[in-house]
C-alpha cells in the first residue's frame, strides 16, 4: 500500500493555460475526493466520485473545471485557462466505501503567473 | 450544512510544555469529528477521530482530544510538546448523512499553526 499519490508535486504555469494533475488512490478505494487549500485556509471539498461516478460537485468548481474518473481508479482534474486566483494546494483524498476515515495525498501545488 | 471555528491561527509554546488547540463546530445533525496535522509542503494525516463511544479519543503520539456536545467543541490537548509537533492542524467535521451515496465530505476549519521553540 503506497498510499495517495498525487503527480505533479509543485506546477507553475502562465495564466490563461490549462492544466492537468492526477490523482491515484489507495487501490481498494472507491471513494474518491478532490479539494483546495488556499494559503492561510483549511481544504475546501470541491467533488467528490464513487467509482467512476462523479456524485457531487462543490459550488467551488466553475466551468473551467473538470474532473473525471475514467474507470473508477485513478481521478484527473483540469483546469482550463488558469487564473491567478486558482493558485492553491489541490489534494486528493480516497476512503473505503462504508469507511470513514479519508486518506489524503501530497498535494499537487499550483502556481499561475 | 456545517461550519467549524478554529479561534487560534497561531499557538506558540515551549518544549515540554502543555498545549491546547481550539475547535468548535456548528452542526444541525450529529457529526464525525476529526483532527488532522499537515507539515509544511505536505498533505493531510489523520491525527484522532471522534465516531462514537468515548467522548475522549487519544492518538499514538500522545494528543488527545475530548469530544463536548453541550459546548460543540473538540479541542485537542497534549500535556508535553516535542519540537516535532510544530506543524499546523486542523480540526474537521463530517456529518453522519454525508453525500449522495455515502461518502463522507470533511468540513475544515481555518487551521492552528503550532509552532514548538526551545
Amino acid at each position: 500500500d503506497t498510499g495517495v499519490s498525487q503527480d505533479p508535486r509543485h506546477k507553475i504555469t502562465k495564466r490563461g493555460q490549462n492544466v492537468t494533475f492526477r490523482c491515484d488512490p489507495i487501490s481498494e478505494h472507491n471513494r474518491l475526493y478532490w479539494y483546495r487549500q488556499t494559503l492561510g485556509q483549511g481544504p475546501e471539498f470541491l467533488t467528490y466520485f464513487q467509482n467512476e461516478a462523479q456524485l457531487e460537485k462543490s459550488r467551488l468548481l466553475s466551468d473551467r473545471f473538470s474532473a473525471e474518473r475514467p474507470k473508477g481508479s485513478f481521478s484527473t482534474l483540469e483546469i482550463q485557462r488558469t487564473e491567478q486566483g486558482d493558485s492553491a494546494m489541490y489534494l486528493c483524498a480516497s476512503s473505503l466505501g462504508g469507511g470513514i476515515e479519508a486518506f489524503f495525498g501530497q498535494g499537487t501545488r499550483l502556481t499561475v503567473v | 450544512a456545517q461550519s467549524v471555528t478554529q479561534l487560534d491561527s497561531q499557538v506558540p509554546v515551549f518544549e515540554e510544555a502543555p498545549v491546547e488547540l481550539r475547535c468548535n463546530y456548528s452542526s444541525s445533525v450529529s457529526v464525525y469529528l476529526f483532527w488532522y496535522v499537515q507539515y509544511p509542503n505536505q498533505g493531510l494525516q489523520l491525527l484522532l477521530k471522534y465516531l462514537s463511544g468515548s467522548t475522549l479519543v487519544e492518538s499514538i503520539n500522545g494528543f488527545e482530544a475530548e469530544f463536548n456536545k453541550s459546548q460543540t467543541s473538540f479541542h485537542l490537548r497534549k500535556p508535553s510538546v516535542h519540537i516535532s509537533d510544530t506543524a499546523e492542524y486542523f480540526c474537521a467535521v463530517s456529518d453522519l448523512s454525508g453525500l449522495t451515496g455515502g461518502g463522507n465530505k470533511l468540513t475544515f476549519g481555518t487551521g492552528t499553526q503550532l509552532k514548538v521553540e526551545l
